[in-house]
């Protein structure tokens, strides 16, 4: 399997624009976790999907930020409008439920700058 | 509710150092535990991880054990070289979710 993969690697936008985050997980995984790092706040989780259900989106900083996974294979994280505070490292992960507590699986995240 | 807390950095050491990375848990259950590491410019990697008490997970010379009695996960390596220098994070695993510590840098030096 090639992993998570997320795209685009780096996204520079005007603020004001509409920011589309785009992962693919691991086929076969259940959960898939969108996360947020700064180095002002750190590695942040903001919102997760089990079965492409999203359960908890306590983390999502405010309304322009939403997140959708229409199937097992694809889910996006969208910004609108987007705003410089946005500017992070946005990471997406999958995990399989297992028959344990199992790891996540991280991609190499997208670098988005917001001028 | 579920919290990891890990030392705050940046930690350094010059190569061939012995390193101890501390990291505590609050969790209910029977979390599984672990350590992602990563490396400037790339997404987290799973480093080492451990599933029960007592177990010690270990990968590239890194080991850390579960210690419930402590509520703890430390991690070390008896001699880090440069190529470590990374950010180091603990987290724990319930069902579902996975909850991270903010991170500890570090930095080896020749």
């Amino acid at each position: 399997d090639a992993g998570v993969i997320q795209s685009p690697r780096h996204e520079v936008t005007e603020m004001g624009q509409e920011v589309t985050l785009r992962c693919k997980p691991i086929s076969g995984h259940d959960y898939l976790f969108w996360y947020r790092q700064t180095m002002m706040r750190g590695l942040e989780l903001l919102i997760y999907f089990n079965n492409n259900v999203p359960i908890d989106d306590s983390g999502m900083p405010e309304d322009r930020f939403s997140a959708k996974m229409p199937n097992a294979s694809f889910s996006t994280l969208k910004i609108q409008p987007s705003e410089p505070r946005d500017s992070a490292v946005y990471f997406c992960a999958s995990k399989d439920r297992g028959l344990g507590n199992t790891e996540a699986f991280f991609g190499q995240g997208t670098r988005l700058t917001v001028v | 509710g579920n919290s990891v807390t890990q030392m705050e950095g940046p930690v350094t050491l010059s190569e061939e150092a012995f390193l101890t990375i501390n990291c505590t848990y609050t969790a209910t259950g029977y979390p599984s535990l672990f350590w992602y590491v990563q490396y400037p410019g790339e997404g987290l990697q799973l480093l080492l991880k451990a599933t029960k008490a007592d177990d010690k997970g270990s990968n590239k010379g890194f080991e850390a054990t579960y210690r419930k009695e402590t509520t703890s996960f430390h991690l070390e390596k008896g001699s880090v070289q440069v190529s470590d220098s990374a950010v180091y994070f603990c987290a724990h695993s319930g069902y579902s979710t996975l909850t991270f510590g903010k991170g500890t840098m570090l930095l080896v030096s020749p």
